[in-house]
Formats: structure tokens, C-alpha cells, sequence
């Protein structure tokens, strides 16, 4: 089965603290990305990689980067924490290339910051 | 609006029954995935139908796709309380290359 990891299931942070989310995944995956998630707004994309070193914006990057240095690791960063960055954050990992087998997410437990 | 809306907000049903989630999108698609996630937890990939398929069955899961009409049920049928959950609906754009979530569908399964 295909494991996802996040390192973290809470966190909570001060406001202008620098942030690291980390997540892993076992599967050889090329594309990984990271989602915030909030009541009424669904998942919303952040960013997303599709090799090492590589890094595309989604639709809300603003306030945050990422940092893909392994295959394995992608890590979303806060820059300068605000209480409007508390959220859920889910990280997700896919096959690269054509097929809709390579279309299908996995999922990590998500994690909960708290943005004091 | 979003791509991917799912209808209703929220669903409340005795077990036993069948419940019926419903998905709307705008643009043209490659697939259409239902996912399933527990209170404070990840998504998991429930089921994928292709835009040239019209039903798809798993189990006790049967998901149609009318393109037409840009649209999608989940219909999850004997329900059980297990089943309480958010149900998310996410497309496959053909000129894209991510998924795009709704905001989803949240059931819950009264014992």
C-alpha cells in the first residue's frame, strides 16, 4: 500500500514564525503536491511537484514555498506564519504520465496548525 | 464557482439506506474520482470513472457520469454507520494536469 507521511497530525505556531511542513512518501511517486483545506472552501492547491527540483504554483501559493531536494520528501514552508495560515494542510502524492491509474491521489493524515 | 460542486452540503440518513451524492463541473474532463475522508483525516481514493464511461460499480458503490449534463452521483447503497463521512468529488481536466476538488458532501449514518 502506498504510505504517505506527514510529520506532524497539530501544530501550533506564533505569527511570524518560520514553519516546515514535512511530508514523505514510499511509492516512488513523481508528483506530490499540497493542499490547505478549510470549512466551506474545499481543498485548495498550494503547490505541486512533478520531479526533484521542480515545483509549480496552484492556486493559492501566495505567503508560502516548497522545497523538493529527494524524490521521496516535499516540504511546504511558511515563510512568516499568520493566523490566516491556520488550516489543514494535506499532502498527496501520484504516479507521473499518461493513464488515469496515474491520476489517483494518496493522501497523508493531514496536518493541523494553529497560527497563535 | 468551482469546478467540482457537490450537492447536498450534508446528508443525514438511518442505516440501511441508500445515499445519493451529487457532482457538477464545467469544463470538458479526462475522469471524474470520488473520495472519501474521515473526520480529521486524509483522503482515500474511492472510485474513478473515465468521460467515456457512463456507470462504474465497486462493492457497494455504483458512480454514473451523464458529460452531457456535466454531471456525476455516488450513490452508496445499505448504508452503515461506518459509512459517516465527507464525500469529495474531484476532476481530471483534459487540458489540465491536476485534480480539482468540490467542497464536498458530508454524510452522516444515524445507527
Amino acid at each position: 500500500d502506498v504510505k504517505v507521511t506527514q510529520s506532524s497530525r497539530y501544530l501550533v505556531k506564533r505569527t511570524g514564525e518560520k514553519v516546515f511542513l514535512e511530508c514523505v512518501q514510499d511509492m516512488d511517486h513523481e508528483n506530490m503536491f499540497w493542499y490547505r483545506q478549510d470549512p466551506g472552501l474545499g481543498l485548495r492547491l498550494i503547490y505541486f511537484s512533478y520531479d526533484v527540483k521542480m515545483k509549480e504554483k496552484g492556486d493559492i501559493p501566495e505567503g508560502y514555498s516548497v522545497s523538493r531536494e529527494k524524490k521521496e520528501r516535499f516540504s511546504l514552508i511558511l515563510e512568516s506564519a499568520s493566523t490566516n495560515q491556520t488550516s489543514m494542510y494535506l499532502c498527496a502524492s501520484s504516479l507521473w504520465g499518461e493513464g488515469v491509474a496515474k491520476n489517483i491521489q494518496y493522501f497523508g493524515a493531514g496536518t493541523r496548525l494553529s497560527v497563535l | 464557482s468551482q469546478q467540482g460542486e457537490e450537492d447536498p452540503q450534508a446528508l443525514s440518513i438511518q442505516e440501511g439506506e441508500n445515499a445519493t451524492m451529487n457532482c457538477s463541473y464545467k469544463t470538458s474532463i479526462n475522469n471524474l474520482q470520488w473520495y472519501r475522508q474521515n473526520s480529521g483525516r486524509g483522503l482515500v481514493h474511492l472510485i474513478l470513472i473515465r468521460s467515456n464511461e457512463r456507470e462504474k460499480h465497486s462493492g457497494r458503490l455504483r458512480v454514473t457520469l451523464d458529460t452531457s449534463k456535466k454531471s456525476s452521483s455516488l450513490l452508496i447503497t445499505a448504508s452503515r454507520a461506518a459509512d459517516t463521512a465527507s464525500y469529495f468529488c474531484a476532476t481530471f481536466e483534459t487540458s489540465g494536469s491536476r485534480l480539482t476538488f468540490g467542497e464536498g458532501t458530508q454524510l452522516t449514518v444515524n445507527p
